[in-house]
């Protein structure tokens, strides 16, 4: 079954640069989150988007944006970059109601960002 | 959104019932609770999913009870595979999808042999 994709798998970039993620959700989902996971932490919600729209915000900085394209991938842009971005971002998926529930959040396996 | 706390950790032996309960007293009404499983460098995995009462599948059951302002999370028979992080979210999808779903601070339980 097609899972959720996310690329570039690893990451490497000096302070002050700028770094885009991607994501390619599971076919038909309607919803997109991205997290940050730094060493240790638990993951923190950044931002999600509902059919392209964006849904809710979390501690994303004002240096990061994310958007979602008509084709219902995902980007993730982060600019300035600061030591304390490296982490571990992920990316999920999921039918925001499904067959009468809320529908489970489908994980990538993460795109691992070092600045260096 | 209702906050969620559990247990930082845990420890059990292989073959032992272990049980994790989290706390959430603000749950709405429309709220769902769901559990997640999360390996080292890995994204969170889907355990379950409750709105009361009792759920369960192969892997787990969740206990709710009737004031829903706790849940418990129960792993049958733990083996070192079940060392991980579990996380217990709640939230439901409103009119604009699964809003912000926030993951607490998830219990650590170790399995040792």
């Amino acid at each position: 079954a097609a899972g959720v994709i996310q690329s570039p798998r690893h990451l490497i970039k000096e302070k002050r640069e700028t770094a885009t993620l991607k994501c390619y959700p599971i076919p038909r989902h309607d919803t997109v989150y991205w997290y940050q996971q730094g060493p240790g932490q638990d993951p923190q919600f950044l931002i999600s988007f509902y059919e392209k729209m964006q849904s809710d915000k979390g501690s994303i900085p004002d240096r990061f944006s994310a958007q979602q394209f008509s084709d219902y991938h995902s980007e993730l842009n982060m600019s300035s970059l600061e030591l304390g971005d490296s982490a571990l971002y992920f990316c999920a998926s999921s039918l925001a109601w499904d067959r009468g529930h809320p529908g489970e959040l489908f994980f990538g396996e993460g795109s691992r960002l070092t600045v260096l | 959104l209702a906050k969620t706390t559990q247990p930082i950790s845990m420890d059990s032996y292989e073959g032992q019932e272990v049980n994790i309960t989290c706390s959430h007293n603000n749950i709405a009404t429309n709220d769902y609770i769901t559990w997640y499983q999360q390996f080292p460098s890995q994204g969170p995995r889907f355990i379950i999913q409750g709105y009361k009462t009792k759920v369960t599948n192969e892997v787990a059951s969740l206990f709710i009870p009737a004031d829903r302002k706790s849940s418990t999370l129960s792993l049958p028979r733990v083996s070192l595979s079940d060392t991980a992080v579990y996380y217990c979210l709640v939230g439901d999808s409103g009119a604009t999808g699964f809003q912000k779903l926030v993951f607490g601070t998830g219990t650590r339980l170790l399995v040792s042999p």
